[in-house]
């Protein structure tokens, strides 16, 4: 069940802004990552992936940065919308994948 | 493309009873679905990697024997919460990989809807 006190971290962002999500990891071994974007009640979204022989991609709206000597993940998402109202989770692994514990997104109308 | 879906989407039953998840993909074969369970507020902890026609792989701390997981086609997994208690009250979400060939990426993990499980 859940635990008494946990909480996930909030970024809010005002409608518009750019948003920047972070991660980090601990398997200097990861060679594969993943941002998830998740709603409430519904299963995770796969919005962009990275792989380790990369420090950047952008797909729409959406960049991901990676920093392996920080071992570091970031998403940023560009001119943020009510729509991006959501919780984001990174995730490394190749085969099987680790997720972190996760950020919650609120834009601000 | 590369739909997943998990039948039902939110169930609830008595503590000791017994019940059945269904992950399907629906436009793509796949050989290899995961299982995982989300606590409020957490994030997804892998429960079990499901391989068609073998055994399912268990994460530690997971009891193979109350979630019984069966693979039985490219397109169909299923997880069996037995003798359910409260504590088992969750949302279970699976997750297909695609096949080569069988029209979705074989390096991502496609996810359900997932299924709110709750156990009085």
């Amino acid at each position: 069940g859940e635990s008494v006190g946990l909480h996930l971290p909030t970024l809010s962002v005002q409608e518009g802004d750019n948003s920047i999500i972070n991660c980090a990891y601990s398997n200097s071994a990861s060679d594969y990552f993943i941002w998830y974007k998740q709603e409430s009640g519904k299963g995770p979204q796969f919005i962009i992936d990275i792989r380790s022989n990369m420090d950047k991609r952008q797909g729409q709206r959406v960049t991901v940065l990676l920093n392996k000597t920080v071992k570091h993940l970031s998403l940023q998402i560009a001119a943020t919308q009510p729509g991006d109202s959501a919780v984001y989770f990174c995730a490394h692994g190749s085969y099987q994948l680790t997720f972190g514990k996760g950020t919650k997104l609120s834009v601000i109308p | 493309g590369a739909v997943v879906s998990q039948h039902p989407s939110w169930v609830i039953c008595k503590s000791g009873t017994s019940v059945k998840i269904e992950c399907r993909s629906l436009d793509f074969q796949a050989t290899t679905m995961f299982w995982y369970r989300q606590f409020p507020k957490q994030s997804l902890m892998l429960m079990a990697t499901s391989n068609e026609g073998s055994k399912a792989t268990y994460e530690q701390g997971v009891e193979k024997d109350k979630f019984l997981i069966n693979h039985a086609s490219l397109t169909l997994s299923t997880l069996t919460v037995t003798s359910a208690h409260p504590e088992d009250s969750s949302f279970y979400i699976c997750s297909a990989l695609g096949q080569v060939g069988a029209g979705a990426r074989t390096d991502t993990q496609y996810f359900g809807p997932g299924t709110r499980l709750t156990v009085l």
